[in-house]
C-alpha cells in the first residue's frame, strides 16, 4: 500500500543542524521530495532526490535516501529562525505521478 | 516565472451550500492537480488532469465534488452540497508532465463549513 510516515515534532537551537525523517512503503517510486510550508501558505518546493541516487546536497540542505530501507532523511544546515515550518516528504507514484505525503514534521527553532 | 494562482483565499459556507474554486497553472505546465489538504494532515489527491483529460480520480467523492479544465489551462473545483468533513485547503498544482517534473503549489483556498 502507499504510505508516507513522518516524525510530527522537532525542536533545535539556532545554529544547529536538524535532521527530519521519513520512510515510505512503495518501492516503485520514482521521486521522493522534500517541500516546506508556512502558516496560511502553499507547499514550497524544497529539493528533490531521484530514486537511484543516494544522496544530493543543495546549500544548506542535504538529502539521504537509502532505497533498502526505504528511509529518507532531510538535513538543514545553521538551521535559522526563518527554517520554523511544517516540513513534508513526499513520494511520487510511478503510475501518473501523483504524491503521497507524510502528515508532516512541524520544525521548531528556537534562539 | 508567475506561479501558480488560486482564488478565493478564504471562503466560509453553511453546510449544504455550494462552492467553487479556481486554479491558473503555471504557463505551459500540462498537468495540474487538486489537493485537499485537512488540518494536521499532508495533502490528498483528490482529481489529476493532463491537458483538459483526466488521468486520476479515484479518490474524489464524486457525488458531491467535481472539476473541470476544459481548454488545459485553467481549471475550477466545486462541491455541491458542502459537508462539515468539507472544511480543509484545497490546494491546486501544477507540472510540466506528469512524472519525473516537481509539482508547484498554489497558496490554497481555505474553506470552513458551518
Amino acid at each position: 500500500g502507499e504510505d508516507v510516515e513522518q516524525s510530527l515534532f522537532l525542536s533545535v537551537r539556532e545554529g544547529d543542524s536538524s535532521v527530519i525523517n521519513c520512510t515510505y512503503t512503495d518501492s516503485s517510486s520514482t521521486y521522493l521530495y522534500w517541500y516546506k510550508q508556512e502558516p496560511g501558505a502553499g507547499l514550497q518546493l524544497l529539493t528533490y532526490i531521484f530514486s537511484n541516487m543516494d544522496m544530493k546536497q543543495d546549500q544548506r540542505l542535504t538529502v539521504l535516501l537509502n532505497k533498502k530501507d526505504k528511509h529518507l532523511s532531510l538535513r538543514i544546515a545553521d538551521t535559522q529562525t526563518g527554517d520554523s515550518a511544517i516540513y513534508f516528504c513526499a513520494e511520487s507514484m510511478r503510475q501518473g505521478g501523483k504524491l503521497i505525503f507524510g502528515q508532516g514534521t512541524e520544525l521548531s527553532v528556537k534562539p | 516565472e508567475a506561479g501558480v494562482a488560486q482564488s478565493p483565499r478564504y471562503k466560509i459556507i453553511e453546510k449544504r451550500q455550494s462552492v467553487a474554486f479556481w486554479c491558473n497553472p503555471i504557463s505551459g505546465h500540462a498537468t495540474l492537480y487538486w489537493y485537499q489538504q485537512i488540518l494536521g494532515q499532508g495533502p490528498k489527491l483528490l482529481i489529476q488532469f493532463q491537458n483538459n483529460g483526466v488521468v486520476d480520480d479515484s479518490q474524489l467523492p464524486k457525488d458531491r465534488f467535481s472539476a473541470e479544465r476544459l481548454k488545459g489551462v485553467d481549471s475550477t473545483l466545486k462541491i455541491q452540497p458542502a459537508k462539515l468533513e468539507d472544511s480543509a485547503v484545497y490546494l491546486c498544482a501544477s507540472s510540466l508532465e506528469t512524472v519525473g517534473q516537481p509539482q508547484h503549489f498554489g497558496d490554497g483556498t481555505r474553506l470552513s463549513i458551518l
